[in-house]
């Protein structure tokens, strides 16, 4: 059984750096073609993909955003951590991890709950 | 890295078919079969409802089906039932090797 959950601060203020974390289980991030994703939902507003790491530790991150994102995994934990520097209330949302496996090829077919993250001073 | 148009609404009445295009370009929908459609209801994640163009996940019904014409995907509800009554998103990998959503479209049962 396949499930992911987001964790990380409710409240963050301006400038600063969010930390959130994704806890999985059911599958292996060292198992060729698994990948996971961050996206994120500001309220009432579409999904925005955010980053991805791959199985082979590859990362790709949103041009937009690039400068201040950053993603990555710890196998042992099944972990995957994104970093976004410098918030700010536009980045008000609820952030989702999902994974991708090779069976769905760029497709999530597992999503977490999501997490809300206000940004506020 | 612009998002995928879709409309902002549509609607239909049980038992219609109804469909939502996602319209990109030559870098991410027209390039790639990697196609993804999504339904979200308020307040719940999104749900995985079409990969790769027109591919179901199992489980998921048939009256959901996918289809790709140049740069513009589309996503068909068939006989249209209350509980399809949610936000869709389609989704496509681009020549960036990144991801792209669609700017999302409610859909309403009459």
């Amino acid at each position: 059984q396949v499930t992911l959950r987001e964790s990380g601060p409710a409240l963050v203020k301006p400038t600063q750096t969010l930390t959130l974390t994704c806890t999985f289980s059911g599958f292996s991030l060292s198992t060729s073609g698994m990948c996971v994703s961050w996206i994120r939902q500001p309220p009432g507003k579409a999904l925005e993909w955010l980053a991805r790491i791959d199985w082979d530790d590859d990362k790709y991150y949103s041009t937009p955003l690039k400068t201040r994102l950053t993603i990555s995994k710890d196998t042992s934990k099944n972990q995957v951590v994104l970093t976004m520097t410098n918030m700010d209330p536009v980045d008000t949302a609820t952030y989702y991890c999902a994974r991708i496996s090779s069976s769905y090829n760029s497709a999530f077919d597992y999503w977490g709950q999501g997490t809300q993250v206000t940004v506020s001073s | 890295q612009s998002a995928l148009t879709q409309p902002a609404s549509v609607s239909g009445s049980p038992g219609q078919s109804i469909i939502i295009s996602c319209t990109g370009t030559s870098s991410d929908v027209g390039g790639y079969n990697y196609v993804s459609w999504y339904q979200q209801h308020p307040g719940k994640a999104p749900k995985l409802m079409i990969y790769e163009v027109s591919n179901r996940p199992s489980g998921v019904s048939n009256r959901f089906s996918g289809s790709k014409s140049g740069n513009t995907a589309s996503l068909t509800i068939s006989g249209l039932q209350a509980e399809d009554e949610a936000d869709y998103y389609c989704s496509s990998y681009t020549s960036s090797s990144t991801l792209v959503f669609g700017g999302g479209t409610k859909l309403t049962v009459l």
